[in-house]
């Protein structure tokens, strides 16, 4: 089993559309990271969050910390073909870094 | 700066062959880490590896192993290969160890038939 589980595993969308993707784990974590991946790339990262409640936004994507520290949330408004990828949350702890098995975007025109 | 470069970017090997992976992370970054990402598992952390001493490990198989040279380039190798090792393997470095900011590589594209 995953360390941090993100949901939904794939979503298809239409150009315009709001959408929310979740990262979840029983563990808490100094700080979570989360990543854009493009086909034929490696992650690129998007946003820390490090404080519990702490809220992120980055043009047209708002990022969510849990007040416990345990969970986030991603959420794209009017979303563009531009945004089409995997979305990876990575929780740190101990000096560790885990990764979700991440939520696959498909933004269609 | 130039990003973390990985070579070679696609290899085709066959079972019970090994194969070496190379990484050269940006300058200045002294940790490098490991990761291997298949479409059932995600992204599953290798090791860690962080002036040229191994930090941390992830949960795989002996026959994973990797090292780091004193630039900081790092390789890893895969020996007695698996039909399951076919996975894109990426490579990240990071300023300093374990949870700072990783900047990945593009990935090297490992088939094993």
């Amino acid at each position: 089993t995953q360390l941090l589980e993100q949901s939904p595993q794939f979503l298809s969308i239409q150009e315009g559309e709001n959408l929310t993707v979740y990262c979840n784990s029983s563990s808490v974590f100094s700080s979570l990271q989360w990543y854009r991946q493009e086909p034929g790339e490696g992650p690129v990262l998007l946003v820390t969050v490090v404080t519990g409640g702490e809220v992120k936004k980055l043009k047209r994507l708002t990022f969510q910390f849990g007040d416990a520290r345990k969970d986030s949330s991603l959420h794209i408004t009017a979303a563009q073909p531009g945004d089409t990828g995997l979305y990876l949350c990575a929780g740190a702890r101990n000096n560790d870094m885990r990764f979700g098995a991440g939520t696959r975007l498909t933004v269609k025109p | 700066k130039a990003g973390v470069t990985q070579t070679p970017r696609y290899l085709i090997k066959t079972r019970g062959q090994q194969v070496t992976l190379s990484c050269s992370p940006i300058s200045g970054h002294r940790s490098v880490s490991w990761y291997q990402q298949t479409p059932g598992q995600g992204l599953q952390f290798l090791f860690e590896y962080f002036s040229e001493t191994q930090r941390n490990k992830g949960n795989f198989p002996g026959r994973f192993s990797g090292r780091q040279f004193s630039n900081s380039r790092s390789e890893m190798n895969v020996s007695t290969l698996e039909l399951g090792d076919s996975a894109l393997y990426l490579c990240a470095s990071s300023l300093h160890r374990g949870t700072d900011t990783q900047y990945f590589g593009p990935g090297t594209r490992l088939t094993v038939l």
